[in-house]
């Protein structure tokens, strides 16, 4: 079965130092989505991406949150200066059209120290 | 605003026996609605979905979910639990397009032998 992939599974990183958590989504889907989940809590949603834009954004994806489809199988998140509390599972999902079903990745774990 | 309700943090229910997890939404229209499950350290598999038409959803793993416009709810129900059933399941919901997925706060599901 396809499947979403996340990588890395478990990244630490430094204060104020800019990461890049990096998902392939299943191939032939069109729309991106990643999603945050800070330990204990709800998932929520973060961004939304079709046809090379941003279709929606959620009030957590400030300018310090940027995404991009940098060729035809990656979806990247940037988070330009890492906080403490950016510390939490971040999961990508995609879905091959609008209003469908998501399937969603294993997750990328961000410790922010 | 847009809301997913999960009125139960936790439920212990015994081997073998029934399973309802409760799912309320407040939404302008008649959402998307989704129940996803979540073992430890996993990513969020999707169990069922509801669009429109029949109002009982089968899924995966032998669940289902019955939508019930008039209480805006969509519990999720499973006839005879496994220990294997033991996880976070979240419910959720969008308005379409490509909104994102308002999830619950989930549910943290205990079975004893």
């Amino acid at each position: 079965e396809p499947e979403v992939t996340q990588t890395p599974s478990h990244q630490v990183t430094q204060m104020g130092q800019e990461v890049i958590l990096r998902c392939v989504p299943i191939s032939n889907h069109l729309y991106f989505y990643w999603y945050r989940q800070i330990l204990g809590q709800k998932v929520e949603f973060l961004v939304s991406f079709y046809n090379n834009e941003i279709s929606e954004k959620s009030e957590i994806f400030d300018d310090q949150f940027s995404v991009e489809r940098p060729d035809g199988s990656n979806f990247t998140l940037k988070i330009r200066s890492t906080k403490l509390e950016d510390s939490a599972m971040y999961f990508c999902a995609s879905s091959p059209r609008a209003n469908y079903g998501y399937t969603f990745g294993s997750g990328t774990r961000l410790t922010v120290v | 605003a847009q809301s997913v309700t999960q009125p139960d943090i936790h439920i212990t229910v015994s081997e073998g026996a029934s399973l309802e997890l409760r799912c309320n939404y407040s939404y302008g229209a008649t959402p998307y609605l989704f129940w996803y499950v979540q073992s430890p350290g996993q990513g969020l598999q999707l169990l069922l979905k509801y669009f429109s038409g029949d109002t009982l959803v089968q899924g995966i793993k032998g669940f289902e979910a019955e939508f019930k416009r008039s209480q805006s709810s969509f519990n999720l129900r499973k006839p005879s639990v496994h220990w294997s059933d033991a996880a976070e399941y979240f419910c959720a919901a969008s308005g379409g397009g490509a909104d994102g997925l308002t999830f619950g706060k989930g549910t943290h599901l205990i079975i004893q032998p």
